[in-house]
């Protein structure tokens, strides 16, 4: 139980695109999502909190026009990084929270690369 | 602000022996402290997690202790294998939220055969 999913695993687009990765859960109801990118050697970051219904929760120096959160079910969030540019290039990671066991389960990932 | 501290060393080990990591944080006093580990390219995956009112947890092969006195968790592997060489994350509760997660850069680990 207890299974996350990312799509895609990995996306390369050209500066100036927008991509959208999303977020399921798969067997269980998740009202909290997490957002998190990672670069090499580094820890998780956590870029946002997204709550089914109701806007996310950036955190500071998260710009939240350029990343773009809707959590639109309980099973279901995606992020949509608009005009990206080569430093958005980094491996970013959803978690939904599981709120019987307080643990968050993450998704395998998307390598964003953006040429 | 919260800080929590994972030895960046590597931690290399022999096949069968026990393995220990260390998690120090300073600066809060969370509800619940979280492992998971992390291989090259994936999404970090959840292990065990101890509450502040427990001092000892056991899953199989690991172990974790929570001192809220000395502010440290200790993660313990027994009988190591090569398969658990991987980099374990520590994890405690956001002041800012229960649900929410504050990460240490991790400790990469290397059972070798």
């Amino acid at each position: 139980g207890a299974v996350v999913s990312q799509h895609p695993s990995r996306v390369i687009c050209k500066s100036g695109t927008s991509v959208k990765i999303e977020c399921r859960s798969l067997d269980f109801q998740a009202t909290t999502m997490f957002w998190y990118r990672q670069f090499p050697k580094q820890s998780l970051m956590l870029m946002a909190t997204s709550n089914e219904g109701s806007k996310a929760t950036y955190e500071q120096g998260v710009e939240k026009d350029k990343f773009l959160i809707n959590h639109a079910s309980l099973t279901l969030s995606t992020l949509t990084v608009t005009s990206a540019h080569p430093e958005d290039s980094s491996f970013y990671i959803c978690s939904a929270f599981a709120g019987r066991t307080d643990t968050q389960y993450f998704g395998p990932g998307t390598r964003l690369t953006v040429l | 602000s919260q800080k929590i501290e994972q030895n960046s060393e590597a931690l290399n080990i022999q096949e069968g022996k026990t393995a220990t990591l260390t998690c120090n944080y300073t600066n809060y006093s969370p509800a619940y402290l979280q492992w998971y580990r992390q291989d090259p390219g994936r999404g970090p995956v959840f292990l065990l997690l101890i509450r502040e009112n427990e001092k000892e947890k056991r899953k199989e092969r690991l172990k974790v202790t929570f001192d809220t006195t000395l502010k440290q968790s200790l993660f313990h592997i027994t009988a190591s294998q090569p398969a658990d060489s991987a980099t374990y994350l520590c994890a405690l509760d956001k002041d800012s939220g229960y649900s929410t997660l504050t990460f240490g850069k991790g400790t990469m680990l290397l059972v070798s055969p």
